[in-house]
């Protein structure tokens, strides 16, 4: 498997306009997460799905910022309009809910992230 | 809310040597889990171990290995024959038995000396 998938790798705008951030999970994988990575704030968690579905969306920093998930094989974080606070690491993450025996599989495998700059 | 802390910013390490990272949480649960992962420059999250709060005993991999200490909240890494390739942020995470979301520490940046 080619792992979770991110575009674009590195993306500079311009304040103001619309970004769109894309996400290909672990096929299979049944919880996709986006996280937002900054020197101040470190690891906060964005909005994660299940099945497709947005479950909870309360890291979510502003209107400004929305993400669907349409299939299990595409994920979208859109900030609308940016702004130069808004630069920072953006990663997606995949995990499979999966029980065997006592031990749940939990483990979240991380793309490797898509670096922002709003100037 | 769960919380974690890493109260060590930065640690530096002799190659060959022992390190341990430090990492605390804050629960009120019984179930959940706990995970170490390495960011190196590349800024690729990797998972270093896990541990199973139900589980006494502490997990190891290879040159990693964890001293899980749940009356006090503590999980802290130890890691042993420090490499040069063993540089890098590293996270300590708790995820609920009840949610799907990891909950992140700070980091703590290990710098090995050749």
């Amino acid at each position: 498997d080619a792992g979770v998938i991110q575009s674009p790798r590195h993306e500079v705008t311009e304040m103001g306009q619309e970004v769109t951030l894309r996400c290909k999970p672990i096929s299979g994988h049944d919880y996709l997460f986006w996280y937002r990575q900054t020197m101040m704030r470190g690891l906060e968690l964005l909005i994660y799905f299940n099945n497709n579905v947005p479950i909870d969306d309360s890291g979510m920093p502003e209107d400004r910022f929305s993400a669907k998930m349409p299939n299990a094989s595409f994920s979208t974080l859109k900030i609308q309009p940016s702004e130069p606070r808004d630069s920072a690491v953006y990663f997606c993450a995949s995990s499979l809910y999966h029980i065997q025996g006592r031990s749940m599989n939990t483990e979240a495998f991380f793309g490797q992230g898509t670096r922002l700059t709003v100037v | 809310a769960q919380t974690v802390t890493q109260s060590q910013p930065e640690m530096s390490v002799q190659e060959a040597e022992t390190v341990t990272l430090s990492c605390t949480y804050d629960t009120s649960e019984s179930d959940y889990y706990l995970f170490w992962y390495k960011q190196p420059p590349s800024r690729q999250m990797i998972l270093v171990i896990r541990q199973e709060a139900y589980k006494q005993q502490n997990a190891t991999e290879n040159r990693f290995s964890v001293n899980f200490q749940k009356a006090a909240k503590s999980f802290s890494l130890k890691i042993s024959d420090s490499q040069l390739g063993d540089a890098a942020m590293y996270f300590c995470a708790y995820r609920s038995e009840y949610g799907n979301k990891l909950v992140f520490g700070a980091g703590t940046i290990l710098r090995v000396k050749s």
